[in-house]
């Protein structure tokens, strides 16, 4: 069975400081990765996605994601924060040509402090 | 630009009141889902449905059921709602056509069970 884990369940940080959001997922067959944000009293909101190819991922709002097979891993990063970025960020998980369903991780807090 | 809606964002309930959350999507998916959100535990999967008619249980199904009568409409019914079902509900849907099960998340409904 899939399992995905969130390293850090809280990541405070000043704002225009680098962030990773941790993800490390667990799967015996081929994997499709995602990452979600969601902001406070909203629900998720895709961020970006790893299908194939390039393992270095470009999402919306400047956040990038590096997919690393042998470390079975999916970090997310963003080079400086803001403010605004402020929400929940949740890794998920589905099987190449498998369940229809996305296997969620617990998510982590990320807060950006002035 | 695809819409996920859900009827309400909060709604406060008795204990032992029927409750119904409906989520509506104009994507024309073919998969959705109910979710629960709660602190610490990230999103935990109620019901998904496949199908028109079709359901399979998710992870939490006690204590709750679903309808889908209509494509484009899924719906979540707490038969007697219980205080412990105070939480975040959010709905999804996603398409069987795209293979990755990238899904699209309605805002979500904040439920306090009184």
């Amino acid at each position: 069975a899939q399992s995905v884990t969130q390293l850090d369940s809280q990541v405070p940080v000043f704002e225009e400081a680098p962030v990773e959001l941790r993800c490390n997922y667990s799967s015996s067959v081929s994997v499709y990765l995602f990452w979600y944000v969601q902001y406070p009293n909203q629900g998720l909101q895709l961020l970006l996605k790893y299908l194939s190819g390039s393992t270095l991922v470009k999402g919306i709002n400047g956040f990038e994601a590096e997919f690393n097979k042998s470390q079975t891993s999916f970090h997310l990063r963003k080079p400086s924060v803001h403010i605004s970025d402020t929400a929940e960020y949740f890794c998920a998980v589905s099987d190449q040509g498998g369940s229809e369903k996305l296997v969620f991780g617990k998510g982590t807090k990320l807060t950006v402090n002035p | 630009d695809v819409k996920v809606t859900q009827s309400s964002r909060y709604l406060v309930k008795r204990t032992g009141e029927k409750v119904f959350l409906e989520c509506v999507q104009d994507m024309d998916h073919e998969n959705m889902f109910w979710y629960r959100q709660d602190p610490g535990l990230g999103l935990r999967l109620i019901y998904f449905s496949y199908d028109v008619k079709m359901k399979e249980k998710g992870d939490i199904p006690e204590g709750y059921s679903v309808s889908r009568e209509k494509k484009e409409r899924f719906s979540l019914i707490l038969e007697s709602a219980s205080t412990n079902q105070t939480s975040m509900y959010l709905c999804a849907s996603s398409s069987t056509g795209t293979k990755y099960n990238e899904q699209f998340f309605g805002p979500g409904t904040r439920l306090t069970v009184l």
